[in-house]
């Protein structure tokens, strides 16, 4: 089965600091990753997707991933926070579900505090 | 997200109780998923449709039951509510058409809290 693992519940960062957060991913086929981000009290809203074409993908706000096949990694990235940036950040990779379904399955999620 | 509303936003509900949660949209999207959000645990999928009257058991799908009589609707039931399924529920909809790279839109979630 298809998993996901985000290193750091937490992460706080200075405003103007790069932002890293991290994901490994768990696989036995090729992985389809996702980050979502959820802003207080709000729904999830999708930031990037990789679906197998470029391993560097960029996403909306700044952010961007790097898939990393030899690491198994999926780390989001911006090089500069910004305050509205402060949220819970989770990581999700497809699995297949059976009947033509596909699920997502997600990380325990990290909370990213902006330092002012 | 426009395209998905959940109600209701909010519910406070007894111990032993049955909760009706529904999941509307307007988008005609062939897969709707249920998920529980709690700390510490993320996300996790409760049970998932993927077509009308098609429905199947997600990962912890113990307590609860789903029906899909119409496309626009998902409803997720809880036969008899437990203080343990105090969390905040979130439907997706998906119209993956065997694209496994498509993503979910999610709706803004119903917070439940059983005493």
């Amino acid at each position: 089965a298809q998993s996901v693992t985000q290193l750091g519940s937490h992460v706080s960062v200075s405003e103007g600091a790069l932002v890293l957060l991290r994901c490994n991913y768990s696989s036995s086929v090729p992985p389809y990753l996702f980050w979502y981000v959820q802003y207080p009290n709000q729904g999830l809203q999708l930031l990037l997707k990789y679906t197998s074409a470029a391993t560097l993908v960029k996403g909306i706000n700044g952010f961007e991933a790097e898939f990393k096949k030899s690491e198994t990694s999926f780390h989001l990235t911006k090089p500069s926070a910004h305050m509205s940036d402060a949220a819970e950040y989770f990581c999700a990779v497809t699995s297949y579900s059976g009947a033509g379904s596909y699920q997502l399955t997600f990380g325990k999620g990290t909370k990213l505090s902006v330092i002012p | 997200d426009a395209g998905i509303t959940q109600s209701p936003r909010h519910k406070v509900t007894e111990t032993g109780t049955p909760v009706t949660l529904r999941c509307h949209q307007t988008e005609n999207h062939r897969y709707m998923y249920w998920y529980r959000q709690d700390p510490g645990h993320g996300l996790r999928l409760i049970h998932y449709s993927y077509g009308v009257k098609d429905t199947d058991k997600g990962e912890v799908s113990d307590g609860y039951s789903v029906s899909r009589s119409k496309t626009e609707d998902f409803l997720l039931t809880l036969e008899s509510a437990t203080s343990s399924q105090t969390s905040v529920y979130f439907c997706a909809i998906s119209d993956r058409r065997g694209d496994r790279g498509y993503g979910y839109t999610f709706g803004s979630g119903t917070r439940l809290t059983v005493v």
